[in-house]
């Protein structure tokens, strides 16, 4: 099972508001991924976690926000963002000591 | 900088013919190399990984890596409409550097 989930599907928000985007999986991969992807372009590194520690951050704004509770989940908290930042957001991981990197669906975000 | 070039597209095929797919990169420290698809408005899903140099084939894609000249290839035979979507190559090396993508339309 390769399966990697994320909720929501979508999500439209307000340059005010707060939300959180939720990755999860359960293949026991030890590191998991958060990326941006815009329309037509490949994914952009936002951040990566291994063994529940951030291990890289790409220079992401602080208006994003990462978190792993646990080796399973992956948290996005998104706070006073622009539009400029909507685009589809996807979390990945990979078994451990392997570059292989296995995707969710994505959420699709919507600044407005 | 790693970089990761593919060559642009997008490349249309006639149903049943092969689609080649081309990727270069600069890091020739790398050691893992990859190929997603993605289908507009969908994630990238894995179709082929290829750690050393030769051809793996896997149904009906093959891909081809030859570090010495830093390509890796991608041959999608007998075509099918399906195969329409963004190939993406990923090469490895602590983390994944990707290339812009190719886009393969397969012409009923």
């Amino acid at each position: 099972d390769t399966e990697v989930t994320q909720t929501p599907k979508h999500l439209v928000m307000g340059m005010t508001n707060k939300k959180s985007l939720k990755c999860e999986q359960h293949m026991g991969h030890r590191a998991m991924y958060w990326y941006k992807q815009k329309a037509k372009k490949p994914p952009e590194l936002m951040f990566v976690y291994s063994y529940e520690k951030l291990s890289i951050n790409e220079s992401v704004p602080s208006r994003f926000s990462p978190e792993c509770p646990n080796s399973s989940l992956l948290n996005l908290h998104l706070h006073a963002l622009q539009p400029e930042d909507s685009a589809l957001y996807l979390c990945a991981s990979s078994p451990e000591g392997q570059e292989t990197q296995y995707f969710g669906p994505g959420t699709r975000l919507l600044v407005l | 900088q790693k970089e990761v070039e593919q060559n642009s597209g997008p490349l249309s095929v006639p149903e049943g013919a092969i689609a080649s797919l081309n990727c270069t990169y600069s890091d020739r420290g790398s050691q893992s190399f990859f190929w997603y698809r993605q289908y507009s408005g969908k994630s990238p899903e894995l179709i082929m990984s290829i750690y050393s140099n030769g051809d793996k084939e896997d149904g009906r894609f093959t891909a081809q890596l030859n570090k010495a000249s830093q390509y890796v290839s991608l041959l999608i035979r007998d075509s099918q409409p399906s195969d329409s979507a963004t190939y993406l190559c990923a090469v490895g090396n602590n983390r994944l550097a990707f290339g812009k993508g190719n886009q393969v339309v397969v012409i009923p």
